[in-house]
């Protein structure tokens, strides 16, 4: 079984420019995350869907950040435009369930100078 | 609110030590446990985990039992190998609606 998938796996980018950020969960995955890592810290959740519906979204700094989920699948995040401080690991990850572990993908290395 | 709280490191163990990561919660419900491990290069893994009180969640030799009276959830292993060196995350969870994290303990195994 194919586990969560992300692209691209590395981005730098100069600041004020946009950058998105693809996962394609596990498939039959109803939840999906969006979590930010800063170097040494544990992640911090961006945005979690139940199928298509963003059901949190509280934590997203939303005058920059935008994501989508269309058809309940696949996802997409956005910055427009970065900032020096958006640089971390943008980590997706689903559940088939809310009540069960969360399967991370790889993540993407955000460098933004 | 809820929240996590581990064991700084970074932890330096000799091949065959034994190993404890100490971890602590906050919450306002009955959370789920959990242990995830992140190897150099790579996502985040499941672990072990423990989903009530008094559970033992338990994988690859390593070992967490949950202590609703302590609020903790310490990891242990009685015998590391040099392919264990990684960072450990403890984290909870309760009713799904998001993962709270520590910060990362990383652990390095020397021969």
């Amino acid at each position: 079984e194919a586990g969560v998938v992300q692209s691209p796996r590395y981005k730098i980018i100069e600041k004020k420019q946009p950058v998105a950020f693809w996962c394609n969960p596990i498939s039959g995955h109803n939840t999906l995350y969006w979590y930010r890592q800063n170097l040494g810290q544990g992640p911090e959740l961006l945005i979690r869907y139940e199928n298509e519906e963003a059901v949190d979204d509280s934590q997203l700094p939303k005058d920059r950040f935008s994501a989508e989920r269309l058809k309940g699948v696949d996802s997409t995040l956005k910055i427009q435009p970065a900032e020096l401080g958006d640089s971390a690991v943008y980590l997706c990850a689903s559940s088939p369930r809310r009540d069960t572990e969360a399967f991370f993908g790889q993540g993407t290395r955000l460098t933004v100078v | 609110g809820n929240s996590v709280t581990q064991m700084e490191g970074p932890v330096t163990l000799s091949e065959e030590a034994f190993l404890t990561i100490n971890c602590t919660y906050t919450a306002t419900g009955y959370p789920s446990l959990f242990w995830y491990v992140q190897y150099p290069g790579e996502g985040l893994q499941l672990l072990l985990k423990a989903t009530k009180a008094d559970d033992k969640g338990s994988n690859k030799g390593f070992e967490a039992t949950y202590r609703k009276e302590t609020t903790s959830f310490h990891l242990e292993k009685g015998s590391v190998q040099v392919s264990d060196s990684a960072v450990y995350f403890c984290a909870l969870s309760e009713g799904g609606n998001q993962f709270y994290f520590g910060t990362g303990t990383s652990l390095t195994v020397i021969p």
